[in-house]
């Protein structure tokens, strides 16, 4: 099965710019997930989508990041306007299910950098 | 939430078993304990999944002792192609919104 695909691979902006990453999903999976990864530490969850309704965004900065899942499949992520602490590695995951023994399926991730 | 503690990394060479334990002590009784698997660049790759006592796949097994305060990822003979970070998650069967990711083990394997 094809995996998760995230693009762009790589963004380099300047703070206070806006940026969007995009995820596409393994067909057929309900559960869609943005994390955060910053350097040296493991992925912090930013947003779980069930279809297209958000479950848990609670870790998500609201007044400056974004995202969306149009019709429970593609999802968006934005940052507007971005600052030096965004720079990490967004992953997008999905999984079959909001079950934790329903693995999750990581993209490659977008690794930005903010100047 | 039950926290994790494992160890930031391990050095082992090419062949060898690799143990990686993974410390819970307030894991409540409805958790599982999930390892996942990072290589540089890419995201996590989940590895196994446990409740109690062991289970075993075709990558690696995974020990947890009756009181479940603690478990063992088991990677037998070790390849240069198994360094990666290793991250031992728990949680509740009702949604991955409760799993946290912490820092994980680095595992190093030299020839």
């Amino acid at each position: 099965e094809a995996g998760v695909a995230q693009s762009p691979r790589y963004k380099i902006i300047e703070k206070r710019q806006s940026v969007a990453f995009w995820c596409n999903p393994i067909s057929g999976h309900a559960t869609l997930y943005w994390y955060q990864q910053i350097l040296g530490q493991g992925p912090k969850l930013l947003i779980q989508f069930q279809n297209n309704g958000v479950v848990d965004d609670s870790q998500l900065p609201k007044d400056r990041f974004s995202a969306e899942r149009l019709k429970g499949v593609d999802s968006t992520l934005k940052i507007q306007p971005a600052k030096l602490e965004d720079s990490a590695v967004y992953l997008c995951a999905s999984s079959l299910e909001a079950q934790i023994n329903s693995p999750l399926h990581f993209g490659n991730g977008t690794r930005l950098t903010v100047t | 939430l039950a926290k994790t503690t494992q160890p930031i990394s391990m050095d082992s060479y090419e062949g060898q078993e690799v143990n990686i334990t993974c410390s819970h002590n307030n894991i409540a009784t409805n958790d599982y304990i999930t390892w996942y698997q990072q290589f540089p660049s890419q995201g996590p790759r989940f590895i196994i999944q446990g409740y109690k006592t062991k289970v075993t796949n075709e990558v690696a097994s995974l020990f947890i002792p009756a009181d479940r305060k603690s478990s063992t990822l088991s990677l037998p003979r070790v390849s240069l192609s198994d360094t990666a970070v290793y991250y031992c998650l728990v949680g509740e069967l009702k949604g991955y919104s409760t799993l946290t990711f912490g820092k994980g083990t680095m595992l190093l394997v030299s020839p």
